[in-house]
């Protein structure tokens, strides 16, 4: 089955750790894209990258890192920097150079910081 | 950047009934979608609606591009309907989404 997968479904950082969060795809996506969702609130983006080995920030990219080394992969660093990194972080993609820009999400990441 | 206006908030239904959401977007958009979040948090796709109107099963939706909105009908509404629906628009800058803050749906027995 072609999808988004995003790993863990829960994490836990504490104070001044740096953490990963995970997403693979298997869809030959070209972009890829990192939400962040507050509780009561929509998504709003953090890092987008379009193709291998390019990013750009987002609205809300401060304490934020990301790589894209592999077309199927865009790992997502919270770093110690961001002061409020409590949220559900969702990864998507889309085929964007291919007309249909429709977006699909994975399921999603709850970190917690304790 | 661009705002996207949801409404109602919030919306209680009895199963059976029918509902229409609405959508505003402020500028130009290349692309729109909806999008329901089950209790699990998952974005499940349900248009992909520039313009016009797509219907699937007891959902459909219609997108005014001229005039800027869009709306979601859900009619025979059940239970498996509740959750946060969710407007989405891409004004074609690397097709980055803008989101609106949703509609709650709750629909009761």
């Amino acid at each position: 089955d072609g999808g988004i997968t995003q790993s863990p479904k829960y994490l836990f950082r504490k104070e001044g750790q740096n953490v990963t969060l995970s997403c693979e795809q298997n869809l030959n996506h070209d972009a890829m894209y990192w939400y962040r969702q507050d509780p009561g609130q929509g998504l709003r983006l953090i890092y987008y990258s379009q193709i291998v080995n390019d990013f750009q920030k987002g609205d809300i990219a401060e304490g934020y890192s990301v790589s894209r080394e592999k077309k199927e992969s865009f790992p997502l660093t919270v770093t110690s920097a961001q002061k409020n990194p409590t949220a559900f972080y969702l990864c998507a993609s889309t085929n964007r150079f291919q007309g249909n820009t429709e977006a699909f999400f994975g399921q999603g990441t709850r970190l917690t910081v304790v | 950047g661009i705002q996207v206006e949801q409404s109602p908030p919030d919306l209680i239904l009895q199963e059976g009934a029918n509902s229409t959401l609405r959508c505003n977007f402020s500028d130009s958009v290349n692309n729109l979608q909806w999008f329901h979040q089950n209790p699990w948090g998952q974005l499940i796709n349900l248009f992909y609606i520039p313009s016009g109107t797509k219907q699937n099963g007891r959902l459909s939706a219609t997108t005014v591009a001229t005039e800027r909105y869009s709306l979601l009908y859900i009619s025979s509404s059940q239970t498996t309907d509740s959750g946060v629906y969710f407007c989405a628009v891409d004004t074609g800058t690397a097709s980055k989404l803008t989101f609106g803050t949703g509609t709650r749906l709750q629909v009761t027995l």
